[in-house]
């Protein structure tokens, strides 16, 4: 089964409007984390957001908003106010546990966003 | 130089060819990781060294090798590849291997590998 599922393999956007992107994910493990990534046509991934498992209150980074609802599993990514550049691929991953005891970074498929002007 | 920076950002080379990729991170991380990133696939973790030493190994064929001669520096030695090995090369690195579930990862720019 597939850890971290993102359904929607390609979304449109209006500039100044918001947009979600989905993403479920599937652990038994206590301890996660969440992370959002954005990779823009340059291939570079850039960190937007992260949410541990046991935050109380959803991640906030600027525009970027990560509605975590742990009982539903999902992690979805709130864009408030599109711009142009936020046209890109976007990652959803997860972190089971720890580095030193073989925690690693697990990537969805990506969604590729596309802000229109 | 910041970040996670990596060279060549674009590779072409034949079946019969030896070139490495090199990574280097300004960041004072301890980890550092290779990934692939095949067209419309997930990224795949290919390498995971943590205070140069390696701790992960994702049942990657031996055609690629992986050497970590410092915290700062990882290579990806490349040999008698095929096709398919085709892809988005990227390099992380991240601050504490022995973290917990936040260990935020920062990616460089990519090699772009095409084997002919």
């Amino acid at each position: 089964a597939q850890k971290i599922t993102q359904t929607q393999p390609g979304m449109f956007v209006q500039e100044k409007e918001a947009v979600t992107l989905d993403c479920t994910y599937d652990t038994s493990d206590p301890s996660y984390g969440l992370f959002w990534y954005k990779q823009p046509s340059s291939g570079e991934m850039i960190f937007l957001i992260y949410q541990g498992s046991y935050d109380q209150q959803n991640a906030t980074e600027g525009r970027y908003s990560l509605n975590f609802q742990k009982a539903r599993k999902s992690a979805n990514l709130v864009i408030s106010a599109s711009q142009l550049g936020d046209s890109a691929m976007y990652f959803c991953a997860m972190r089971e546990g720890q580095l030193s005891q073989g925690g690693k970074l697990i990537f969805g498929q990506g969604t590729e966003l596309s802000v229109k002007p | 130089e910041t970040g996670v920076t990596q060279t060549p950002r674009h590779l072409v080379m034949g079946m019969t060819n030896k070139k490495s990729l090199k990574c280097e991170q300004h960041l004072g991380h301890n980890a550092m990781y290779w990934y692939k990133q095949s067209a419309k696939k997930p990224l795949e973790l290919m390498f995971v060294y943590s205070l140069e030493e390696r701790v992960e190994n994702n049942s990657v064929p031996s055609r690629f090798s992986p050497e970590c001669p410092n915290s700062s520096h990882l290579f990806l030695h490349l040999h008698t590849l095929q096709p398919e090995d085709s892809a988005l090369y990227l390099c992380a690195s991240s601050q504490d291997p022995a973290g917990g579930p936040y260990n935020e990862q920062f990616f460089g720019p990519g090699t772009r590998l095409t084997v002919l």
